[in-house]
């Protein structure tokens, strides 16, 4: 089964407007991180934003924001006031607890900025 | 400045020749990731080690073997055995178990002939 799930391939969206990239998640473990990775045409994943299980508010970076919503497994990224330079594939991931430190992904979201 | 480096960016090989993607981290980091990346598949975990000397099998682990004699260095071979090779393989690094995500680098595109 898919522990994490990024649903929309692919996304459009005007220039200056916010964007909601959605990611679902998986997990029994009540201790796990959430990232977002950013990664341009050119092949380089940049680390956007984390979010641990017990962090009481939203993470936010700059015009990054992650919308944690527990219950419902969620963690969805906000881009407020997109730029042509967010073109780019988004990657959610995660980390679970215990002894085995590795980071799974979803299969991305390639969002397209328009001018 | 401090980073991962892997080399080449490109590589060529014919089939059935086992290949060596480099890997090294000045960052002083423990653990240490191979993925690989194909078209819509996202990133898939080939090995990790969390220290010298130790490693794990990820999730795609058939075909490929690592070593990891040092904590700067933590090189993939893609063996013969290997079905589908032609991939782009991202190493990664991270310091421990933190809110830090992982520090990539630059990737290594491997095309087989």
């Amino acid at each position: 089964a898919q522990k994490i799930t990024q649903t929309q391939p692919g996304m459009f969206v005007q220039e200056k407007e916010a964007v909601t990239l959605d990611c679902t998640y998986d997990t029994s473990d009540p201790s796990y991180g959430l990232f977002w990775y950013k990664q341009p045409s050119s092949g380089e994943m940049i680390f956007l934003i984390y979010q641990g299980s017990y962090d009481q508010q939203n993470a936010t970076e700059g015009r990054y924001s992650l919308n944690f919503q527990k219950a419902r497994k969620s963690a969805n990224l906000v881009i407020s006031a997109s730029q042509l330079g967010d073109s780019a594939m988004y990657f959610c991931a995660m980390r679970e607890g215990g002894w085995d430190d590795k980071i799974i992904f979803g299969k991305g979201t390639r969002l397209h900025i328009l001018p | 400045d401090g980073g991962i480096t892997q080399s080449p960016k490109y590589l060529f090989r014919k089939e059935g020749q086992n290949v060596t993607l480099s890997c090294e981290q000045n960052l002083n980091h423990d653990a240490m990731y191979w993925y690989r990346q194909d078209p819509g598949q996202g990133l898939r975990l080939i090995y990790y080690s969390q220290i010298v000397n130790d490693f794990q099998k990820g999730d795609i682990a058939e075909g490929y073997s690592v070593s990891r004699e040092k904590k700067e260095s933590f090189p993939l071979t893609v063996t013969s055995a290997q079905k589908n090779p032609t991939a782009f393989y991202l190493c990664a690094s991270r310091r421990g178990r933190s809110g830090e995500g992982y520090t990539f680098g630059s990737g290594t595109r491997l095309t087989v002939v």
